[in-house]
């Protein structure tokens, strides 16, 4: 089936760096890519929309110049969070449609983010 | 918003089955019905999904009313792996290229 992969499954930044998270689609081609943003406790709130070889579409509230999305290529997408904060520290997770028609979306194993 | 409702928490034996009910009672005749579930601490992982007829696979089975409004997971043999948070989720489209919108979803709690 159709695999996605997030990488760094973890990571501990300082305040006021930026962290960039990969997400690959790694048996198939993904135009289309979604990051997903979990707090504890709390349910998956949609960041934006990955859209290959143009500018991600945000959701209200997300701050396109803070969560940086990139999709160069078919099979991969990165979100950098930019001057990270402590209240960024949060699980991030991607998800992409498989090939071929009626496939669903498939999520990666997500990247946990601690801002110190 | 999420446009389904499902009970926050469910317990179930193991080896018994496990029938998760959502209700989404405003769902457009374009609109699939989801279902993923979340294992803590890993991403979300496919189970099922079906427009009207009801549908099974290796791991679960998806009852849909007549109405579509509401509609049914079954877990026919529920084991400790299963404890995990389900989500029921309706979107357009059956290749689910559009974004997924989660509620907070039903914590089954399968027990020895």
């Amino acid at each position: 089936g159709a695999v996605v992969s997030q990488h760094p499954s973890w990571v501990i930044c300082k305040s006021g760096t930026s962290v960039k998270i990969e997400c690959r689609s790694l048996d198939f081609q993904a135009t289309t890519m979604f990051w997903y943003r979990q707090f504890p406790k709390q349910s998956l709130m949609l960041m934006a929309t990955s859209n290959e070889g143009s500018k991600a579409t945000y959701e209200q509230g997300v701050e396109k110049d803070k969560f940086l999305i990139n999709h160069a290529s078919l099979t991969l997408s990165t979100l950098t969070v930019t001057s990270a904060h402590p209240e960024d520290s949060s699980f991030y997770i991607c998800s992409a449609s498989g090939a071929g028609y009626n496939s669903p979306l498939h999520f990666g194993n997500g990247t946990r983010l601690t801002v110190t | 918003d999420a446009k389904t409702t499902q009970p926050t928490s469910m317990d179930c034996a193991e080896g018994r089955a496990a029938n998760l009910p959502c209700n989404h009672s405003t769902i457009s005749g374009n609109e699939y019905v989801y279902w993923y579930r979340q294992i803590h601490s890993q991403g979300p992982q496919y189970i099922i999904h079906g427009l009207k007829n009801n549908e099974t696979n290796e791991m679960a089975s998806l009852i849909i009313t007549e109405d579509r409004k509401s509609s049914t997971l079954i877990l026919p043999h529920a084991t400790l792996r299963d404890t995990a948070v389900y989500y029921c989720i309706t979107t357009a489209g059956s290749s689910n290229t559009g974004k997924l919108i989660f509620g907070q979803g039903t914590t089954l709690q399968v027990k020895p």
